[in-house]
């Protein structure tokens, strides 16, 4: 079975602190991607990268930025934490470039305060 | 506009009440669709990938259809422990590697 694990189940922050988030996948996938998960708001895609050294953003990219040296690895940085940022932070990765189906970490409750 | 719609937003059944979840999409160009399940603060979990019209997958008390505008996931006799947050999702030749999620159908199964 795929396995994602994202470092931390929760996490509490005070605002303007740098925040990193990490995740590993242990299926030599090539993509992994970064969602958050808001209330009526559903899934909205942060970042991905498709390869080590590549990434490409999202829908909602700005205050984040990602890093990905390793190809099981893919960290996501809060740059200067908001309370905006308060939310579900969702770890995935998938197989191949073009896409296909993406297997979730179990998340990342972070709250900025 | 959201791309990827799902049906009803809530839905209470009764165990043993069977009844279906619609997702409907506006993407250029399919490339697969995929259901998700997930529970209360926990990630989603993958259930089904459908690639063409006509196309049928099974799982347990689960089923999920394919046309080409919409899909559903078909739930027969449900159980308490089937109650969660379901997820649909779409692969769109123009978006790429990502998948595009709708905002989900909470279910509540009552016994």
């Amino acid at each position: 079975d795929v396995k994602v694990t994202q470092s931390s189940r929760y996490l509490v922050k005070r605002t303007g602190e740098k925040v990193f988030l990490e995740c590993v996948q242990d299926m030599d996938h090539e993509n992994m991607f970064w969602y958050r998960q808001d209330p009526g708001l559903g899934l909205r895609l942060i970042y991905f990268s498709y390869d080590v050294k590549m990434k490409e953003k999202g829908d909602i990219p700005e205050g984040y930025s990602v890093s990905r040296e390793k190809k099981e690895r893919f960290s996501l940085i809060l740059e200067s934490a908001s309370t905006n940022q308060t939310s579900m932070y969702l770890c995935a990765s998938s197989l191949v470039r073009g896409g296909t189906e993406a297997f979730f970490g179990q998340g990342t409750r972070l709250t900025v305060v | 506009e959201d791309q990827v719609t799902q049906s009803p937003e809530a839905l209470r059944l009764q165990e043993g009440e069977s009844s279906s979840l619609n997702c409907s999409y506006t993407v250029s160009g399919l490339r697969g669709l995929f259901w998700y399940r997930q529970d209360p603060g926990k990630g989603p979990e993958f259930l089904f990938t459908l690639y063409s019209a006509g196309e049928e997958k099974e799982k347990e008390r689960l089923k999920a259809t394919l046309t080409k505008k919409e899909s559903f996931l078909h739930i027969t006799a449900p159980k308490p422990e089937d109650s969660a947050t379901y997820l649909c999702a779409v692969l769109d030749n123009q978006a790429g590697t990502a998948l595009i999620f709708g905002k989900g159908t909470t279910l509540s199964v009552s016994s």
